[in-house]
Order: structure tokens, then C-alpha cells, then sequence
């Protein structure tokens, strides 16, 4: 089955920015999204087809995907952007969840 | 604004049948596919299985001889079966609407509920 690997932990200070990486066998022939999931709170679709962002998700917020890793990347990191993030692709009828990475605003 | 909302038992009994049903409001059940998540506590998320509104569904293999997912239209809704439960089925079960194509994700998410797993 396909697998995705995520970074257990990211650290970012205020303002500057984070990069979270998901990785997988030749994952840029596919599709990666992005979800952001807050405690308590259900998943937020950050990015979808690599790189587009659905309305209302900041700016800041972007994606890339090439060769065998995808990439989220948080410029200007906000307090509020502390959270788990998970990178998600389908793959031959199967959706697949990455690890999890959670991004600690210190 | 589309919103979905879980329903179904909190506590299901060792090897009885987890049966959740997502409601649609806001919005049509029909031209979109559907997807069932669930999350362990403390633990990441896991892809269950997703329906189109005409009833083709895509299922995860490692629960796929388990599961039944359904979809009424005339009620706006769809469903979960997931028979023979364990422990390990014990989680925060959601429901939520793929943005497009399947690839495309998941754009509209329930609020999520726990199924917990125990005698």
C-alpha cells in the first residue's frame, strides 16, 4: 500500500517560515493536498492539486509537489497557525493520509 | 452554507455493527462524492471509504470485507456500516464532501463523533 512520511514535528518562530514535507514514491505524478486540524477541531482543506487554495485560506499558505516530495510552506507563520498538518493523496482508488506534522509557533 | 452532521450510537459493543449516518444540509447530495474519516484518539487520520451520489463506492482495502456505504439522495444523506468492531475501531468518526474529482479532496467537513468501542 502507498505510504506518505511526514516530519513528527516543525518549529517556527513567529513571522518567519515553515516548511512541512511529505514524502512519497514518485509523488509528483500525483495530486497532494493539505489539511490543517486544530485540537478539537475537524480538518481544514488548505490546498488541493498541489498548489490551489480553496476561498477563504490565507495567502500565506502555499503547496508544491515534484519528484518524491510535496511541500506545504507557511510564510509569515501566525500564532493562530499552530496546529497538525497533514498532506493526502489519491492513489489507485485510495485515499491516502500522510503521518502528521505538528508546527509549534514557539 | 453546505453542512454535515454525524449521527449514530457513542458506544457500540465488541463485534457488533458501528452504523453512523451523515446528514446534508445546505446543499445537494447529488453531482458530489462523499467520504467517511475517522481519527484515533491522539493518533492521525485514516481514509474509510467514499460513495458518488449514484452509489459507486472506493473503499479502504484494510476495511473494505467490513464496511457498507450507502447514499439516499431522497433524504440528503449517506451512511456507514462497519461490522465486527474491535477496539481499535474506537475513534472520532467524520464525514465530509470531496471539493470535486476524488483527487481534488475533502473541502466540507462534519464536526466529528466519537465511537467508542467497549463491552
Amino acid at each position: 500500500s502507498y505510504e506518505l512520511t511526514q516530519p513528527p514535528s516543525v518549529s517556527v518562530s513567529p513571522g518567519q517560515t515553515a516548511s512541512i514535507t511529505c514524502s512519497g514514491d514518485k509523488l509528483g505524478d500525483k495530486y497532494a493536498c493539505w489539511y490543517q486540524q486544530k485540537p478539537g477541531q475537524s480538518p481544514v482543506l488548505l490546498i488541493y492539486q498541489n498548489s490551489r487554495r480553496p476561498s477563504g485560506i490565507p495567502e500565506r499558505f502555499s503547496g508544491s509537489n515534484s519528484g518524491n516530495t510535496a511541500t506545504l510552506t507557511i510564510s509569515g507563520t501566525q500564532a493562530m497557525d499552530e496546529a497538525d498538518y497533514y498532506c493526502q493523496v489519491w492513489d489507485i482508488n485510495t485515499y491516502v493520509f500522510g503521518t502528521g506534522t505538528k508546527v509549534t509557533v514557539l | 452554507q453546505l453542512q454535515l452532521q454525524e449521527s449514530g450510537p457513542g458506544l457500540v459493543k465488541p463485534s457488533e455493527t458501528l452504523s453512523l449516518t451523515c446528514s446534508v444540509s445546505g446543499g445537494s447530495i447529488n453531482n458530489y462524492y462523499w467520504g467517511w474519516i475517522r481519527q484515533p484518539p491522539g493518533k492521525g487520520l485514516e481514509w474509510i471509504g467514499s460513495i458518488y451520489y449514484s452509489g459507486t463506492t472506493y473503499s479502504n482495502p484494510s476495511l473494505k470485507s467490513r464496511l457498507t456505504i450507502s447514499v439516499d439522495t431522497s433524504k440528503n444523506e449517506f451512511s456507514l456500516k462497519v461490522s465486527s468492531v474491535t477496539a481499535t475501531d474506537t475513534a472520532i468518526y467524520y464525514c465530509a464532501r470531496h471539493l470535486g474529482r476524488l483527487s481534488s479532496g475533502l473541502d466540507y467537513w462534519g464536526q466529528g463523533t466519537l465511537v467508542t468501542v467497549s463491552s
